[in-house]
């Protein structure tokens, strides 16, 4: 069972100020992702990491930022949200194969 | 472009009623297709990997097919908890890890 969690599950905060998601993985994967999905959309990929110190952006341009200083952590930042920011983050990770194991995401709501 | 069509993009079903789910995909070599379940709210829940044309995987009351153009989810005496979204994702040679997922399928089963 993977063992994937993100915090907080909902987030309602008011345009301009800075959010931080969290993501924490246990299952030691070096591979994490942050998709963002729209009702009754694909899954985007907006940043990814391969390991430690190493971060790229994905397919949908974001104004986000992530880190990985530990394999486990992959938080994504906010520095000034808007309303356009509004949307459900899924956090993924995978090991050398091609399947991830998502969080259960976090709903942002920017008003 | 790599790119992954599903259809139908609703169904509904009764409880015991048979059918399939439809993932075609174009892709410039094909390293894996991934078929996950989500649920309202949550985050996709990984279901099966296809990595070669005429391979099958079953779990419970699912089984999933491939073929060199799509795969196929089908689905045999469905139950009402088997009502979610249905995503099909493909991951391209050279693609290091990157999915690109389909719209999905949003099945009902009603009792």
């Amino acid at each position: 069972e993977a063992d994937i969690y993100q915090t907080p599950r909902y987030l309602v905060i008011g345009t301009g100020k800075k959010i931080t998601l969290e993501c924490s993985q246990t299952m030691g994967h070096d591979k994490m992702y942050w998709y963002q999905q729209d009702p009754g959309m694909e899954l985007h990929l907006i940043h990814y990491s391969y390991g430690v110190n190493s971060t790229e952006k994905g397919d949908l341009s974001s104004e986000s930022t992530v880190s990985r200083i530990r394999t486990e952590h992959f938080p994504l930042t906010l520095e000034s949200a808007r309303p356009s920011h509004t949307s459900q983050y899924l956090c993924a990770s995978s090991l050398a194969g091609g399947e991830q194991f998502f969080g259960p995401g976090t709903r942002l709501t920017v008003l | 472009e790599d790119q992954v069509t599903q259809s139908p993009e609703a169904l509904r079903l009764q409880e015991g009623e048979s059918s399939s789910l439809n993932c075609s995909y174009t892709v410039s070599g094909l390293r894996g297709l991934f078929w996950y379940r989500q649920d309202p709210g949550k985050g996709p829940e990984f279901l099966f990997t296809l990595y070669s044309a005429g391979e099958e995987k079953e779990k419970e009351r699912l089984k999933a097919t491939l073929t060199k153009k799509e795969s196929f989810l089908h689905i045999t005496a469905p139950k009402p908890e088997d009502s979610a979204t249905y995503l099909c994702a493909v991951q391209a040679d050279g693609a290091t890890n990157k999915l690109i997922f389909g719209t999905g399928t949003l099945l009902a089963v009603q009792p």
